[in-house]
């Protein structure tokens, strides 16, 4: 079946540094990819998404590039903010007709001043 | 504004009771999930719906039942069968009916279940 293997956390970095939080993926076929962001006490935020092999998504800073060689899809950010303290989930959505999302265990950033 | 939204935010049960967490959407979306969620396990899936009237067991339903009687609404419940209920529950929905991969899951604002 399909899987997301995400870096445990927390990830705890001073504001202004490089943030790398790694995904790789298990799954069948061609499958899309998302980062999601949740904020406490709140639901999931799409943060960006890659649809096929070598796309980048990109969204507020954050990137995120599909690599199908090495079934991957690592977040980062070249500096980050307090205000990107929060859960990063890493996702999933196989090609079959019916697929659902798949995340992965979710890491916690914490941003410091 | 279109959008997503559980009811309600929190939600205290007595032990032995069944309590019905509520979920309604203005996407015009055709599948509806259910997720719990348990502070370092992620998102587990419970039941989802592709289609009014039609509903799959997630990988935990046990302890749990739903109901697709509208296009909008996705309720769960939380039966007393359900041995550790205490958890962050969200609800999401996903558009089109013929599940294309590209496209990504709206999540409500979650619903926090307490057994007291």
């Amino acid at each position: 079946g399909n899987s997301v293997t995400q870096m445990e956390g927390p990830v705890t970095l001073s504001e202004e540094a490089f943030l790398t939080i790694n995904c790789t993926y298990t799954a069948t076929g061609y499958p899309s990819l998302f980062w999601y962001v949740q904020y406490p006490g709140e639901g999931l935020q799409l943060l960006l998404k890659a649809t096929k092999a070598d796309d980048k998504g990109s969204n507020k800073g954050f990137e995120a590039t599909y690599r199908k060689e090495t079934t991957s899809f690592h977040l980062e950010k070249g500096s980050v903010q307090v205000s990107d303290s929060a859960v990063y989930f890493c996702a999933l959505s196989d090609s079959s007709g019916y697929s659902t999302l798949t995340f992965g265990k979710g890491t916690m950033l914490l941003v410091s001043p | 504004d279109g959008g997503i939204t559980q009811s309600p935010k929190y939600l205290f049960r007595k032990e032995g009771q069944n309590v019905t967490l509520s979920c309604e959407q203005n996407l015009n979306h055709d599948a509806m999930y259910w997720y719990r969620q348990d502070p370092g396990q992620g998102l587990r899936l419970i039941y989802y719906s592709q289609i009014v009237n039609d509903f799959q067991k997630g990988d935990i339903a046990e302890g749990y039942s739903v109901s697709r009687e509208k296009k909008e609404s996705f309720p769960l419940t939380v039966t007393s069968a359900q041995k550790n209920p205490t958890a962050f529950y969200l609800c999401a929905s996903r558009n089109p009916l013929t599940g294309a991969s590209n496209t990504e899951a709206f999540f409500g604002q979650g619903t926090r279940l307490t057994v007291v």
